[in-house]
C-alpha cells in the first residue's frame, strides 16, 4: 500500500508569513497529488491538484512537485488566520481511492 | 469544484437503533463513491467503496453486515449504521469522484446513547 508521510505539526506562522506544508509519498509511480484543507468538526474541501512536476498557483496557494524526489509541497502567501486547519496531502491508489496523510496543523497568528 | 451533500448532518439515536446516512452528488453522476469515518484529533479512515449497481468493497476489519452500504443510483449512495452502539459514535464522511477529483460532503456526525 502506498504510504504519505506529513509532519504533523502544529506549524505555527505569523499573519502575513508564508507556510510551507510538505508531504512524501512512497509510490513512484503516482501520477496525482491532492491537498485538502480541513476545519476543525468539518469535512475536507480540495484546495489543490497537481499532475505534473514543477508550481501549480491558485490564488494564494501554490502547489509544488518533484516526482523524483517523491516529494509534494504546499506553500500558502500572506497566511491569513483563516487558514488554520489541518492540511491533508493525499495521493490516489487503486481503486481510484485516495491514501492521506496524517495531516499538518496549521496556526496562524495574528 | 462538484458539489456533494449529505443528510442528516448529525443524529442522535438510542443504541441498539440503526441509522441510515444518504450521500448525493448533486451536479454530477458518481459510479463509485467512498465512505470514511473519522474519529475526534484522528486521521480520515476509509471504510469502504460505494459502487453503483455492485456490491460494496470493504476496507479490512470494517464489517459489512454492521455497515450497510447501498448505490442504487449514479447520484446517491446511503450507509445504514445497523444495531449501533455507542463505540459507533464518529463523523461519517463521504466522498465522490468527478473529473479525476474527489470531493466530500459536509459529514454526518452520529451520537449513539
Amino acid at each position: 500500500q502506498k504510504e504519505v508521510e506529513q509532519n504533523s505539526g502544529p506549524l505555527s506562522v505569523p499573519e502575513g508569513a508564508i507556510a510551507s506544508l510538505n508531504c512524501t509519498y512512497s509510490d513512484r509511480v503516482s501520477q496525482s497529488f491532492f491537498w485538502y484543507r480541513q476545519y476543525s468538526g468539518k469535512s475536507p474541501e480540495l484546495i489543490m491538484s497537481i499532475y505534473s512536476n514543477g508550481d501549480k498557483e491558485d490564488g494564494r496557494f501554490t502547489a509544488q512537485l518533484n516526482k523524483a524526489s517523491q516529494y509534494v509541497s504546499l506553500l500558502i502567501r500572506d497566511s491569513q488566520p483563516s487558514d488554520s486547519a489541518t492540511y491533508l496531502c493525499a495521493v490516489p491508489e487503486y481503486g481510484n481511492k485516495l491514501v492521506f496523510g496524517a495531516g499538518t496543523i496549521l496556526r496562524v497568528k495574528s | 469544484g462538484a458539489v456533494v451533500s449529505q443528510h442528516p448532518s448529525w443524529v442522535i439515536c438510542k443504541s441498539g437503533t440503526s441509522v441510515k446516512i444518504e450521500c448525493r452528488s448533486l451536479d454530477f453522476q458518481a459510479t463509485t463513491m467512498f465512505w470514511y469515518r473519522q474519529f475526534p484529533k484522528q486521521s480520515l479512515m476509509l471504510m469502504a467503496t460505494s459502487n453503483e449497481g455492485s456490491k460494496a468493497t470493504y476496507e479490512q476489519g470494517v464489517e459489512k453486515d454492521k455497515f450497510l452500504i447501498n448505490h442504487a443510483s449514479l447520484t446517491l449512495s446511503t450507509l445504514t449504521v445497523t444495531s449501533a452502539h455507542p463505540e459507533d459514535s464518529s463523523f461519517y464522511i463521504c466522498s465522490a469522484r468527478d473529473s479525476g477529483e474527489q470531493f466530500f460532503g459536509p459529514g454526518t456526525r452520529l451520537t449513539v446513547l
